[in-house]
């Protein structure tokens, strides 16, 4: 959905490096979530956010820490990468005053890579 | 949330009606059946949800038994650009928390 950005689509790290994933919506939605995908297996919820001060730890937040500059821009950042890391990220957005129910739309997605 | 149970893959000729089961026999009373489709690495696309009644949109229809234990997701004629993985979730009203399983590989084919 070009409503949903993210950048880079793709990167290359190494270990122990700090890298940040940014993700931006023109949607005007005021939920935003960040998943990781691993090969052959579903997305799985990092961390989620309602409005820009509200932040909420998913499955699996352990490694990850977010921050939601702005109702549109919701950044994910991995402070030590490490190579178990590596994996399909994917943002995404809903809004319950589009909807009466939480619809989420996804971005294209950036793959990392930690060396 | 329910956990969900669906096939590992399934074909289709194309131009054929595309009929994907989905199995929640745990399901509550306020929970929603959503189906999301994702086409290679691209991001997952929402197709449709429901509650207890079918629904039918642009995209496909969705049936749901009237125990809400089951349902399936029709794609009415099905093109080589529907092959991709599709997932059943089933989710609260304020269905922030999507958990997405295996799913089901759907490959169309000529």
């Amino acid at each position: 959905d070009a409503d949903v950005t993210q950048t880079p689509r793709n990167r290359i790290t190494k270990t122990g490096k700090r890298i940040m994933l940014e993700c931006s919506q023109t949607k005007g939605h005021d939920r935003m979530y960040w998943y990781r995908q691993d090969p052959g297996l579903g997305l799985r919820l990092i961390y989620y956010s309602f409005d820009v001060k509200d932040i909420n730890k998913g499955e699996i937040s352990d490694g990850y820490s977010v921050s939601r500059q702005a109702q549109a821009k919701f950044s994910l950042s991995l402070e030590s990468a490490i190579p178990n890391q590596t994996a399909l990220y994917f943002c995404a957005t809903s809004d319950l005053q589009f909807s009466s129910t939480d619809t989420q739309y996804f971005g294209p997605g950036t793959r990392l890579t930690v060396l | 949330d329910a956990k969900t149970t669906q096939p590992t893959s399934m074909d289709c000729a194309e131009g054929r009606a595309a009929n994907l089961p989905c199995n929640h026999s745990t399901i509550s009373g306020n929970e929603y059946v959503y189906w999301y489709r994702q086409i290679h690495s691209q991001g997952p696309q929402y197709i449709i949800h429901g509650l207890k009644n079918n629904e039918t949109n642009e995209m496909a229809s969705l049936i749901i038994t009237e125990d809400r234990k089951s349902s399936t997701l029709i794609l009415p004629h099905a093109t080589l650009r529907d092959t991709a993985v599709y997932y059943c979730i089933v989710t609260g009203e304020y269905g922030n928390k999507l958990v997405f399983g295996a799913g089901t590989i759907l490959r169309v084919k000529s």
